[in-house]
């Protein structure tokens, strides 16, 4: 699987739109971008995953770039249950278990 | 709403002791795993299974055995729990090899004393 790069932490005002990045330079052509969140004590929820376009669900939206080497997950309304950890993951879909980085933790402020 | 229930939230247990940790999905799914989390170290698999009876290695599975006699149910065996196996321990389910969405349960802090 390729690796992911995430920032180690940021900030987001509650009500503002929540913008997380990450690099995946090394991402190969039938790989997937997935992103899970944790909040404190609890299992990872699925957030949302794309190959190559846009995605938006419920949740959130997945932006990919055209080279797909760094995507941006948007969390478009932000409160402060949003506040978690958040994981890139980069991976072919069908291969077996999930391989988590350190992710970022997202503090939404009120 | 897909349900993965672990079977106990909190464990703890002695040094030696033979440890079962239960896991349950309601969907149906084919793939189940189980995960161990520590501070610093993240996630990281330790077995998985993609059929009854069927299981795979992850990438720490040592100390570790597993189960999976029906569909819905895949139990994490510690034959001899060790300090070291103190961990958050996760559940997940998917929906099939070439679906991977996991959907994780509530984890088992285990501590081992």
């Amino acid at each position: 699987d390729a690796k992911t790069t995430q920032p180690t932490s940021m900030d987001c005002a509650e009500g503002r739109a929540a913008n997380l990045p990450c690099n995946h330079s090394t991402i190969s052509g039938n790989e997937y971008v997935y992103w899970y969140r944790q909040i404190h004590s609890q299992g990872p929820q699925y957030i949302i995953h794309g190959l190559k376009n846009n995605e938006t669900n419920e949740m959130a939206s997945l932006i990919i770039t055209e080279d797909r080497k760094s995507s941006t997950l948007i969390l478009p309304h932000a409160t402060l249950r949003d506040t978690a950890v958040y994981y890139c993951i980069v991976r072919v879909r069908g291969a077996d278990g999930l391989t988590f980085g350190k992710g970022t933790h997202l503090i939404i402020q009120p | 709403d897909v349900k993965v229930t672990q079977s106990s939230r909190y464990l703890v247990k002695r040094t030696g002791e033979k440890v079962f940790l239960e896991c349950v999905q309601d969907m149906d799914h084919e793939n189940m795993f189980w995960y161990r989390q520590d501070p610093g170290l993240g996630l990281r698999l330790i077995y998985f299974s993609y059929d009854v009876k069927m299981k795979e290695k992850g990438d720490i599975p040592e100390g570790y055995s597993v189960s999976r006699e029906k569909k819905e149910r895949f139990s994490l065996i510690l034959e001899s729990a060790s300090t070291n196996q103190t961990s958050m321990y996760l559940c997940a389910s998917g929906p099939g090899r070439l679906d991977t969405e996991a959907f994780f349960g509530q984890g088992t802090r285990l501590t081992v004393v």
